[in-house]
Order: C-alpha cells, then structure tokens, then sequence
C-alpha cells in the first residue's frame, strides 16, 4: 500500500484566489491522479500527473484553470485558480499501488470558497 | 463512455443486520469494479475488487461482492453490520484498457450506510 499526505487538510478561501494542495507519497510512483469531490456528489478524475511531463486533463478541466506540476515520483500539487464558490469541494490525491488497478487515496483536502 | 449507478442514496440498518449495497454499471467490455468506502474526514479505502476469474469476491472487514454479468451489477454483502461501518460506500468501474486507465475511474453517486444500535 501507499501512504499519500495532502497539505493542507482543509481551507477556507476568498473568491478570486488561488490555492495549491500538495499531495506527498511515501514511496516512488508512476502515476498520480487528482479528483474532486463536490459537495453531495460522487468522485470525478480532473487530470493525471505523470512525472517528466504535462498533466493530462479530463473533459471539462484545464491547465489554465487546474494547474499541476510533478517535479518527483514522490510529489505533486494541484493549484485550484482564480477560485469561486463552485471551486468548493474535497480535492483528492491518488496513486496507483504496485498490484494492477488498486488505487490509493489520500484523505483529501476539503476546500471552501467564499 | 462508462456509467455507475447506485440506486440507494442513503440505507439505514440495524447492528447485525445484514446489508447489501446495489451498483449497476454500463460498460462494453469486461470491466474492472471495485467498493470503496469513505468515513467521515477520511480518504477512501478500497474494500474490494474485482478483475476476472470467481465472480464472488471476498475484500476487507467481512465484505463481499458479486458480479452479475447479465444484470451488470456488482452488489456489495455482509452477513452482519457493526456500527463501525457507518459511511459512504462507493461503487466505481475502471477502464480495462490498462496502463494509465487503471487510475481512471468512473464512480457511482455513492450510498450512505447509517448503522442504529
């Protein structure tokens, strides 16, 4: 299993700014995922980081908007831009385990906008 | 594209009871299922998953699912709830098409379990 540690667990944010989650796994992986999770809904994919190049983003997410960065095969962040209250949702951080398929989650960051 | 639907929003059982929690899922191909469950302010925690062979597959904390083929479904069990599984359980599918499309997965709405004493 993956051991995934999100800053900051939670924030409480004005409308018009800008935030970054940083997402840290205990060991080395290939594949990073973030979702969102808005408030009463289920968990939607917006990107999945992959070290040594861009992020790539699912229908109705961008770059401008979403940014990431992987810098490792430990770290990744995920800025939330130019934010308004529908931004307001837990923000996920994944990463797939050695066995095929399982995917690790951490906790979340829980993200409100003002 | 990949759907998966859970019917029961929420389900309220008695401790001991036994519980079952529906997932149907639209899907061409064989897909990848799995239960996750969320307690409150924590990550989710794969219960169980299932990739090929015995339908009926076992997972952690007494639970079990099977699948349906014919009624593409993937209905979670377990013989006799403890409080400690108040939650939110989600049923999500995965792309059999490998590599990075085992991080991308479709979830359901999700079901509450509420567990009365």
């Amino acid at each position: 299993s993956a051991v995934i540690s999100q800053k900051p667990s939670r924030d409480i944010c004005q409308r018009g700014t800008s935030l970054t989650i940083q997402c840290q796994v205990d060991s080395q992986v290939t594949m990073m995922f973030w979702y969102r999770q808005q408030p009463g809904q289920s968990l939607t994919l917006i990107a999945t980081a992959n070290q040594g190049s861009e992020a790539t983003y699912e229908s109705g997410f961008v770059i401008d908007k979403f940014p990431i960065s992987r810098p490792n095969l430990t770290f990744s962040t995920l800025t939330v831009s130019n934010m308004s209250p529908e931004d307001s949702s837990i923000y996920l951080c994944s990463v797939l385990g050695t066995s095929t398929g399982e995917l690790f989650f951490g906790e979340g960051s829980r993200l409100t906008v003002l | 594209a990949q759907s998966v639907t859970q019917p029961d929003i929420h389900i309220t059982v008695s401790e001991g009871a036994s519980l079952e929690l529906r997932c149907n899922y639209s899907y061409g191909a064989t897909p990848y299922l799995f239960w996750y469950v969320q307690s409150p302010g924590q990550g989710l925690q794969l219960l169980l998953k299932y990739f090929s062979g015995d339908t009926l597959v076992q997972g952690i904390k007494g639970f079990e699912a099977e699948f349906k083929r014919s009624q593409s479904s993937f209905n979670l069990r377990k013989p006799s709830v403890h409080w400690s599984d108040a939650a939110e359980y989600f049923c999500a599918v995965g792309d059999d098409a490998g590599g990075t499309s085992y991080g991308k997965l479709t979830f359901g709405q999700g079901t509450i379990l509420t567990v009365h004493p």
